[in-house]
């Protein structure tokens, strides 16, 4: 079955805690993507990243980091910089990285963080 | 800049038709897409349209494009329990990496 996972589907933690959140796609997508949606607003964008090893910032990374150090993964860490980490984390992939119509997404992972 | 604006709630009866609205400001968009959020869950892509069609009818869809008014819509035909669920509108455009995503409509079908 092809598709994108991400673990855990809720997560908890403690204010002050680095959390690393999973993304894998078996797609073989070379794009993939981290966004994050609150309530009454639409996605908005992280960080992606185009190929292996290149990753560019998004519209709000700060307090944010990734890599990618395998096609298949792109890991995101919600680090203690950043200042309201509670929110659900979307991951999806893309097999082209630009003008693609086709995005799949993942089930996404709930964080709250207290 | 890019911005996409769509109303936040529509409640229809089961068996009516419903009509989701969009507007969008960037003139170079040429992919706009419908997606579908189901409650706890990832986005599911329904349908998209290039920006040089005005109409693409899929089952029950039909997107409608207003180019000139910048103006898109979802109209889902005999509406089930089963579409109650938040509707994004979305637009990307060639040599583009992003996919701006509006706020979501939340469709309530009622019994």
């Amino acid at each position: 079955d092809g598709g994108i996972t991400q673990s855990p589907k809720y997560l908890f933690r403690k204010e002050g805690q680095n959390v690393t959140l999973s993304c894998e796609q078996n797609l073989n997508h070379d794009a993939m993507y981290w966004y994050r949606q609150d309530p009454g607003q639409g996605l908005r964008l992280i960080y992606y990243s185009q190929i292996v090893n290149d990753f560019q910032k998004g519209d709000i990374a700060e307090g944010y980091s990734v890599s990618r150090e395998k096609k298949e993964s792109f890991p995101l860490t919600v680090t203690s910089a950043q200042k309201n980490p509670t929110a659900f984390y979307l991951c999806a992939s893309s097999p082209r990285t630009s003008g693609s119509p086709e995005q799949y997404f993942g089930p996404g992972t709930r964080l709250t963080v207290t | 800049g890019e911005d996409v604006e769509q109303s936040l709630f529509l409640s229809v009866r089961e068996g009516d038709s419903s009509v989701i609205n969009c507007t969008y400001t960037d003139s170079s968009s040429t992919y706009l897409y419908w997606y579908k959020q189901e409650p706890g869950a990832g986005l599911q892509l329904l349908t998209y349209i290039f920006s040089n069609m005005d109409m693409k009818q899929d089952q029950r869809l039909t997107v409608l494009l207003n180019k000139k008014d910048k103006h898109l819509s979802l109209r889902i035909a005999d509406t089930q329990t089963g579409d109650s669920a938040i509707y994004f509108c979305a637009e990307s455009y060639t040599g583009g990496f992003k996919t701006i995503f509006g706020a979501g409509t939340r469709l309530f079908v009622k019994a």
